[in-house]
């Protein structure tokens, strides 16, 4: 049973335009929520995260928006490179992230068009 | 610095013989996990070492799987027994105890034939 779950296999999206990724979970007792990026033959990297004690946070042109009632959140990025065509992982894990593992979504594969 | 660094970066055994992985993770980073990922899958826990205390292993498929880790530096996962089903990218990852975000290696692809 997947506790964390991206059900958009793939994405694809122009240059310049706004790239929204989407993630629910359904353990409520998540706390901290993280997005990877992933390049072919390369280990996931870390983007960004939120607290769940907040509802938005912004990093550039990343800005991850958390709504807790509905067990969701989403990545946006704009405006949206070419660069950042990769897969994109949601992980969530309990006690802010300070121990414990990352549970991970499985992925959705960003293409950004020129 | 250096990232966290994993050998072999391809390995190809046959079914039935046994694999080792290496995991060398950030200097001063206390935990360590390892991941799997299938093809077309997310990354599946394994296991996780914080520090000294007993490692959480409840992500360990089967007793073929087996990990180690010496101290707060090295680590290797070993699988006995490969199997088919075992073909997968392995990833290690290293933190902080301060919950700061996992640092990947760029994995272990396992191809068992």
């Amino acid at each position: 049973d997947q506790q964390v779950k991206q059900n958009s296999p793939s994405l694809s999206v122009q240059e310049g335009r706004i790239s929204i990724l989407n993630c629910d979970y359904t353990n409520s007792m998540f706390d901290y929520f993280l997005w990877y990026k992933k390049y072919p033959a390369e280990g996931p990297t870390f983007l960004i995260s939120i607290s769940s004690i907040k509802d938005k946070n912004e990093d550039g042109r990343f800005t991850v928006f958390l709504n807790k009632s509905a067990k969701h959140l989403s990545l946006h990025i704009v405006p949206s490179q070419p660069g950042d065509s990769a897969v994109y992982f949601c992980a969530a894990s309990f006690y802010g992230g300070s121990q414990g593992n990352l549970i991970f979504g499985k992925g959705t594969k960003l293409s950004v068009k020129p | 610095g250096a990232g966290v660094s994993q050998s072999p970066s391809n390995k190809v055994t046959e079914k039935g013989k046994d694999v080792e992985l290496r995991c060398d993770p950030i200097s001063g980073h206390t935990a360590l996990y390892w991941y799997r990922q299938r093809l077309g899958q997310g990354l599946e826990f394994l296991i996780y070492f914080q520090g000294n205390s007993a490692p959480d292993k409840s992500g360990l498929p089967s007793d073929r799987f087996s990990a180690e880790r010496t101290g707060e530096s090295v680590s290797t996962l070993t699988i006995q027994r490969t199997q088919q089903e075992d073909s997968a990218v392995y990833l290690c990852a290293s933190s902080s105890d301060r919950g700061d975000p996992l640092h990947f290696g760029n994995g272990t692809r396992l191809t068992v034939t």
